[in-house]
């Protein structure tokens, strides 16, 4: 099984439609969660952090799930500028020490 | 902002060639690391390195990879022989490991490496 898995896509959405990715992860022990945008050719960009509570901002809303070991990120009001590829990140086990481990990615095109 | 710089942003090698991929992390920070993205695949740890000293690396690292922090500033990667499955985006990442933004990891822009 993969560490983190993601539905590549991609995701063909209009603006201004509401859209939900999904992530699962093998380590149950990972304790840290985050969604990374990444432009064609560009360096990962830290989205937003996940927290077992849920958290907002904006537009965007990150949900865990422990038990299922399930990550989700929902989009409202899509925006062209919101077309990227979103990339699922844990940190494995509970150590803090910044090591990374991406999912495949998925990629959203927001047309108009 | 702070950020993690690459150098070069692109080059084009020789097959069997040396490379070394040049990074200047954010100051402070304690540690480093190296990722590497292959056209259309997924970002991949290579290597963290922290008190100057490798901490950890992946089955990608294997002998024809070296890092080094030579000056306390310059984080290089040196790949020995390169090879044409060596062709990808390497990133370069620093993490404050401390402090107030200490859950939050920066990557540089990238050096494209093309093997031919």
């Amino acid at each position: 099984r993969k560490e983190v898995e993601q539905d590549p896509g991609p995701f063909n959405v209009p603006e201004g439609a509401t859209v939900a990715f999904n992530c699962t992860y093998s380590n149950s022990a990972s304790q840290s969660f985050f969604w990374y945008r990444q432009d064609c050719r560009k360096e990962p960009k830290l989205l937003m952090s996940v927290y077992s509570s849920g958290n907002e901002d904006g537009r965007f809303t990150a949900q865990l799930n422990r038990a299922s070991q399930y990550i989700s990120l929902l989009i409202r009001d899509s925006k062209l500028s919101d077309s990227a590829t979103y990339l699922c990140v844990v940190i494995p086990g509970s150590g803090n020490t910044g090591k990374l481990i991406f999912g495949q990615g998925t990629t959203l095109q927001v047309k108009p | 902002e702070p950020e993690v710089t690459q150098t070069p942003s692109h080059q084009v090698t020789q097959m069997g060639q040396e490379v070394i991929l040049r990074c200047v992390p954010i100051s402070n920070h304690l540690y480093f690391y190296w990722y590497r993205q292959i056209l259309g695949q997924k970002v991949e740890f290579l290597v963290s390195f922290y008190n100057n000293e490798i901490s950890e690396k992946s089955e990608i690292f294997d002998d024809q990879f070296s890092v080094e922090r030579p000056d306390g500033s310059n984080f290089t990667l040196k790949i020995r022989s390169t090879k044409l499955e060596d062709s990808a985006m390497y990133f370069c990442a620093s993490f404050p490991g401390q402090g107030p933004a200490g859950n939050t990891i920066y990557f540089g822009e990238g050096s494209w490496l093309t093997v031919v």
